[in-house]
């Protein structure tokens, strides 16, 4: 499994922007950027991926460096709902002769203050 | 649309019984996988199942098996039970198909827990 390296933990204040880093140099040229979030006692909960473009969706937006050795998940305006462990999942198709196992690595936890 | 359903929510067992594990994924949905959080821990996953075979499994025991049905609900039996096993079993699932990695949708997890 390709690796990822994010900061162990951020923190915002609410309803401002906020920027989570992910370091990917050792991405492959098939290789998805996933981000997924957990919020406490809770399951994972999907929130953005891409490939090669940057992204946007109702939850947030991801930034993908040119180069693609790193990426930033963009949260516009942090709410407390937000406060969670994000995570930054490398995965590769399934038919490339990759797993869609989900590796969570110790992620950034991010503390979002009123 | 409904999400990803499991159930129990909670089941207690004792050490050496099995458990079984529900999973329901979201309509349309062919690829189930099962993943294991350990109090504390991260995820670690368990099985993928695609369109009623298993695709991939994790680093578990064979005592931890499982099937899915053909209208893709899928079940996690868990034989010979170890206090070790006391865990959040989620469940999520996704679209099938080789062609990308499909986001996965979790359950909300069946928390297992052997006395």
């Amino acid at each position: 499994d390709a690796k990822t390296t994010q900061p162990n933990s951020m923190e915002s204040n609410e309803e401002e922007p906020v920027h989570l880093p992910c370091n990917h140099s050792t991405i492959s040229g098939t290789d998805y950027i996933h981000w997924y979030r957990q919020l406490p006692s809770q399951g994972p909960e999907y929130v953005i991926h891409g490939l090669t473009s940057n992204v946007n969706n109702r939850m947030a937006s991801l930034a993908i460096a040119e180069d693609r050795k790193s990426s930033t998940l963009i949260l516009h305006r942090a709410t407390l709902r937000d406060a969670a462990v994000y995570y930054c999942i490398l995965l590769r198709p399934p038919g490339n002769t990759g797993f869609q196992k989900l590796v969570f690595g110790t992620g950034t936890r991010l503390l979002v203050s009123p | 649309e409904a999400g990803v359903t499991q159930s129990p929510t909670h089941l207690i067992k004792t050490r050496g019984q099995q458990a079984t594990l529900r999973c329901s994924p979201i309509s349309g949905h062919t690829s189930v996988y099962w993943y294991q959080q350990a109090l504390g821990l991260g995820l670690q996953f368990l099985l993928w199942y695609d369109e009623g075979e298993e695709r991939n499994r994790g680093n578990f025991p064979p005592r931890f098996s499982g099937r899915q049905f053909p209208n893709y609900s899928s079940e996690l039996n868990v034989n010979a039970l170890e206090l070790e096993d006391s865990a959040l079993y989620l469940c999520a699932s996704s679209l099938g198909g080789d062609s990308r990695p499909y986001e996965q949708y979790f359950g909300p997890g069946t928390r297992l827990t052997v006395t």
